[in-house]
């Protein structure tokens, strides 16, 4: 199985910050990584998908890039609609695996 | 719009069974691949099983042990998870989640169903 590794597992950010997490696959998944967004009691969302394609009506402020086993979400300027857990998935083989997730919260 | 709605969840007892169902809309649900993904309480998203389009191919997480069973009828635009033998671990939101066409990515999610196992 691929195991999904990401970090921080916990970042504080101010409004207006420019947020990265990463997200490490045990092997190559090429470019077949999605992150979600989720908030609490609520569904996953997805933002992006095939590493760095932004899911329609997603805000261009989300961007993803990498590509076979390092991978990185980037929030330019962060807002106080984004505090919520992130995770990636990767979708190259089943299993389907999920990174641990991280929590963005407000500082 | 596409929706899905997670239905079936509730309170088990260890052993016991319960079906999950979800229906789907705004999509032509018989040509697209579904999966349940789930999310103990606290913790992350665990993906649980996939099925395709016409049934041809299913996979399950290996942590469930041939305890559940995925089935979908594309003529009711439902699918279903038929849980056996369940355990305290099996207690978690799940979801029904609707893969992209022509892709294994989850796309769209639905409101998840609570399963709790517990005497």
């Amino acid at each position: 199985d691929i195991q999904m590794t990401q970090s921080p597992s916990t970042l504080s950010a101010s409004v207006g910050d420019r947020v990265t997490i990463t997200c490490r696959a045990s092997q190559s998944v090429s470019s077949w990584l999605a992150w979600y967004q989720q908030k609490p009691g609520k569904a996953p969302n997805l933002l992006i998908y095939k590493a760095s394609t932004l899911e329609t009506g997603v805000p261009s402020r989300f961007s993803g890039s990498g590509s076979g086993t390092e991978f990185t979400l980037t929030i330019s300027s962060l807002q106080p609609d984004d505090f919520a857990t992130y995770y990636c998935q990767q979708y190259n083989t089943y299993p389907l695996t999920f990174g641990g997730g991280t929590k963005v919260e407000i500082k | 719009e596409v929706q899905l709605v997670d239905s079936g969840g509730g309170l088990v007892k260890p052993g016991g069974s319960l079906r999950l169902s979800c229906a789907g809309s705004g999509f032509t649900f018989y040509s697209v691949g579904m999966n349940w993904v789930r999310q103990a309480p606290g913790k992350g998203l665990e993906w649980v099983s996939s099925i395709s389009s016409a049934s041809s191919y299913i996979y399950y997480a290996d942590s469930l042990e041939g305890r559940f069973t995925i089935s979908r009828d594309n003529a009711k635009n439902s699918l279903y998870l038929q849980m056996n033998s369940l355990r305290a671990e099996d207690t978690a939101v799940y979801y029904c989640a609707r893969s992209a066409p022509g892709s294994n990515r989850i796309d769209y999610w639905g409101q998840g169903t609570l399963v709790t196992v517990s005497s």
